[in-house]
This record gives C-alpha cells, sequence and structure tokens, in this order.
C-alpha cells in the first residue's frame, strides 16, 4: 500500500479560475477526509466521507467549494472562482470505522493564488 | 465546543535536551488523543496516540499520557536528536469523525 496521495503537489492560479485536487486514500479505508491549513496553523477540518456519501461539511466549506466521491473511493476538492484566501495546503487523510486507528494523511497539495 | 490548546512555539533546544510540549483540550465526551508531527515540505505522521483515560503512547522515544483529571496530553522525550526537528501537532478526536488539531509547536533542536 502507498499509503495517502494527493495529486497535484502544487497548483499555481490566478484568481478566479477554478481548480480541482484529487486525493487517492489507503485503498481499503472507507472513510475520508478534506483539510485545509494555513501558514503557522494546524489542519482545519473542511469534510469527510464514509463510502460514497458525504456525511459532514465544516462552515468553512463556502459555496465555492464541492467535494466527491463518486465511487467510494478517490476524492476530488474542486474550488471554483478561487480568491487569495484560499491559498492554503489542502490535506487529505483516510481511515477505517470501526477501529481506533488515527487518520493517515497524504503529502497534500499546496494552493497559491496569484 | 471541542477544542486542543498546544504551547505556542517556537521551541529551540540542543542536542539530547529533555523536551517537553504541553497540551490541553476541551471536549464533551470522551476524545482519542494524538500527536502528529510534521517535516518540512510533507504531510502529517502519526507520532503516538491514547485512547482512553491513563493510556500512554509511545514511539521513538517520545511519550505522552492522557490525564483526564488535567484534561492534557503533554508530549515528552528525555533526549532529542537534530533529526527531531519539525512542527509536532496535539489532537483530538471524537466518535470517530473529524480531528481537532492545535496549531503546532515548532522545534528546532541544535547539535
Amino acid at each position: 500500500d502507498t499509503g495517502v496521495s494527493q495529486d497535484p503537489r502544487h497548483k499555481i492560479t490566478k484568481r478566479g479560475q477554478n481548480v480541482t485536487f484529487r486525493c487517492d486514500p489507503i485503498s481499503e479505508h472507507n472513510r475520508l477526509y478534506w483539510y485545509r491549513q494555513t501558514l503557522g496553523q494546524g489542519p482545519e477540518f473542511l469534510t469527510y466521507f464514509q463510502n460514497e456519501a458525504q456525511l459532514e461539511k465544516s462552515r468553512l466549506l463556502s459555496d465555492r467549494f464541492s467535494a466527491e466521491r463518486p465511487k467510494g473511493s478517490f476524492s476530488t476538492l474542486e474550488i471554483q472562482r478561487t480568491e487569495q484566501g484560499d491559498s492554503a495546503m489542502y490535506l487529505c487523510a483516510s481511515s477505517q470505522t470501526g477501529t481506533d486507528m488515527a487518520n493517515t494523511f497524504g503529502s497534500g497539495t499546496r494552493l497559491t493564488v496569484v | 465546543g471541542d477544542s486542543v490548546t498546544q504551547m505556542e512555539g517556537p521551541v529551540t533546544l540542543s542536542e539530547e535536551a529533555f523536551l517537553t510540549i504541553n497540551c490541553t483540550y476541551t471536549a464533551t465526551g470522551y476524545p482519542s488523543l494524538f500527536w502528529y508531527v510534521q517535516y518540512p515540505g510533507e504531510g502529517l505522521q502519526l507520532l503516538l496516540k491514547a485512547t482512553k483515560a491513563d493510556d500512554k503512547g509511545s514511539n521513538k522515544g517520545f511519550e505522552a499520557t492522557y490525564r483526564k483529571e488535567t484534561t492534557s496530553f503533554h508530549l515528552e522525550k528525555g533526549s532529542v536528536q537534530v533529526s527531531d526537528s519539525a512542527v509536532y501537532f496535539c489532537a483530538l478526536r471524537l466518535n470517530n469523525n473529524d480531528m481537532r488539531f492545535g496549531a503546532g509547536t515548532r522545534l528546532t533542536v541544535k547539535p
């Protein structure tokens, strides 16, 4: 198992453009989480899926953000009409229900909006 | 709401010094507690965890004990190395849902 994979590692975009990030969780994990981390802060929860169902969304997830996990495997996070305040590291994590397992994190996608 | 407060950094120590990074939590239930480490340019890696009161998590010489009476989960290491330089995050998780993280403490160990 290669762990949690995120693509791309870095993304630079112009303000107003749309961006999409992908996360491939550990294959046997049914839960998938998205977090945002800004400089000098800990990760902040955005949303999570159990299989293909999106079960919880943070109020940080504005209408410009949408996440999907159509087949209960990989997930995408799309940001529409990006703003400079969206610049951050976007982290994906996965875990398995029914265990005490901690979330396993990917290396993140660093977004810079110019 | 549920939250974690950890010691502000940065912390700078000499090699072989003793390390303590304080972490306290506020939770309505009985959370699991975690320490994660983030090396430069990398994602978060689980360092250790404890799932109930009085549990001690340990890994790579680091230890933390879940103290329900003081709602704390302080991270300790007896002798730090240069390779321990990183950012350390304390976190809690309730009901197997999202995790709440502290702001992180940057540790620099000098030779």
